[in-house]
């Protein structure tokens, strides 16, 4: 059974800068992976924010970011707002349409 | 504009079935795909399964291998997931994502809770 892992919860201060990870059980993390980034506020759908690694959707804020780090896939949050505090998601494709999410992480911002 | 609009809200006995619809619009249907995901009360997201609008193949996760089904219409643009044999853990908000080439889930349904309980 495939895991995925990311950092149960993250604290950041208002304008500060903070990295979200997404590790699998498999290994490290590539751009074969196609690693994706959602947000979802309480009571609300997810919003899909980062795809293929780093590729941005028209609605994504510009402060959101994409990369590979050490292994995994990881989604950088610079100058943060107080709207950004939310639960942050990942997903990560295995093939043959297949697709595994990461455990989320709660950030706060405080 | 582009959107996924689900069915409402259902309630079932443990050992029944659900059937929750996702109507497309705004979009070529058959050029994409469409995944479920649900989310139980409290808890993080869980991928179920994948189906082509353009022929219909699929992919399910192994924890729900052969209790789901998931089927397209295309003559609505209208994407359908049935769980059957439902039990209480079944409880959960669920979820249609629009799947692109780029392997995104770009746009979701509103979400469908279903409430197993007897």
């Amino acid at each position: 059974q495939t895991v995925v892992t990311q950092e149960p919860s993250l604290t950041v201060s208002p304008g500060g800068t903070v990295t979200l990870t997404c590790a699998s059980s498999t290994g490290a993390v590539t751009s074969g992976y196609y690693p994706n980034w959602f947000q979802q506020k309480p009571g609300q759908a997810p919003r899909a924010l980062i795809y293929s690694t780093s590729n941005k959707h028209s609605w994504t804020p510009a402060r959101f970011s994409g990369s590979l780090l050490g292994g995994k896939a990881a989604l950088t949050l610079s100058g943060v707002q107080p709207e950004d505090e939310a639960e942050y998601y990942c997903l990560l494709y295995y093939g043959g349409a297949h697709w595994v999410f990461g455990g989320g992480t709660k950030l706060t911002v405080l | 504009q582009v959107q996924l609009v689900q069915s409402g809200a259902e309630v079932k006995k443990p050992g029944a079935s659900v059937k929750v619809s996702c109507k497309a619009s705004g979009y070529t249907f058959t050029s994409y795909g469409i995944s479920w995901v649900r989310q139980a009360p409290g808890q993080g997201l869980e991928w179920m399964g994948w189906i082509s609008a353009y022929n219909g193949n699929t992919n399910y996760a192994q924890k729900l291998q052969g209790r789901v089904t998931m089927t397209t219409d295309t003559s609505t643009s209208t994407a359908y997931m049935e769980l059957r044999s439902l039990r209480s853990d079944d409880t959960a908000v669920y979820y249609c994502a629009r799947v692109t080439i780029t392997m995104t889930f770009d746009i979701w349904g509103q979400g469908t809770m279903v409430t197993v309980s007897s």
